[in-house]
């Protein structure tokens, strides 16, 4: 069965640095997703990708947070200056298309520690 | 906007007892789909079930149920004769259709502790 991979699993940065999330979405799949999950907390949308931009993003997407799909395999996070915040679960998901989330797929996750 | 309220935050119960997890959304829109993930304590989202807001039929997946009512904008998961492999969190979501894709909105997850 096709799987979203995202990498590495688990990421620990100091506070400050730049860090980029990778994922590679199922092949077929056109729409692509970030989201965010705080422990303990519920799984929060950040932000989703179609046709090479963002199609929409949450007041969490802000200005150090941005999304990249440089060589149409890989979709990546970037996020610009970390903060203690930032911690969290990262969850990459792709779709094939908006008529409905069929295969709709979430990636097993990127824990990012920020000391 | 899209909203789904799981009230419940913790349940414990008893092995082999039967359990149901509530779920209540809210959207405007016509075309919705509702979703239910478990997140066992690895913290991968496994996908239980999807759906579409003109099948209200009941589904049955082995010991897992589900009633999708409408009238109440409830979409309640049950589990028959809980074991304690089924502890986790799990959580309920909502995705309606844009031009951008689905986003899901999720509820706040239940804790379901099933012990011996």
């Amino acid at each position: 069965e096709p799987e979203v991979t995202q990498t590495p699993s688990h990421q620990v940065t100091q506070m400050g640095q730049e860090v980029i999330l990778r994922c590679v979405p199922i092949s077929n799949h056109l729409y692509f997703y970030w989201y965010r999950q705080i422990l303990g907390q519920k799984v929060e949308f950040l932000v989703s990708f179609y046709n090479n931009e963002i199609s929409e993003k949450s007041e969490i997407f802000d200005d150090q947070f941005s999304v990249e799909r440089p060589d149409g395999s890989n979709f990546t996070l970037k996020i610009r200056s970390t903060k203690l915040e930032d911690s969290a679960m990262y969850f990459c998901a792709s779709s094939e298309n908006n008529q409905g989330p069929y295969g709709y797929t979430f990636g097993s996750g990127t824990r990012l520690t920020v000391v | 906007a899209q909203k789904v309220t799981q009230a419940q935050t913790e349940i414990s119960v008893v092995e082999k007892e039967d359990v149901t997890l509530d779920c209540v959304y809210e959207t405007r829109d016509t075309t919705y789909y509702l979703f239910w993930y478990k997140q066992p304590p690895s913290g991968e989202l496994v996908f239980l079930i999807r759906r579409n807001s003109f099948d209200e039929q009941n589904e049955i997946s082995g010991r897992y149920s589900w009633n999708f009512q409408k009238s109440t904008s409830s979409f309640n998961f049950t589990i028959t004769a809980s074991q304690v492999v089924d502890s986790a969190v799990y959580f309920c979501a909502l995705s309606v259709l844009t031009g951008g894709g689905n986003k899901l909105t999720f509820g706040t997850g239940t804790q379901l502790k099933v012990e011996l």
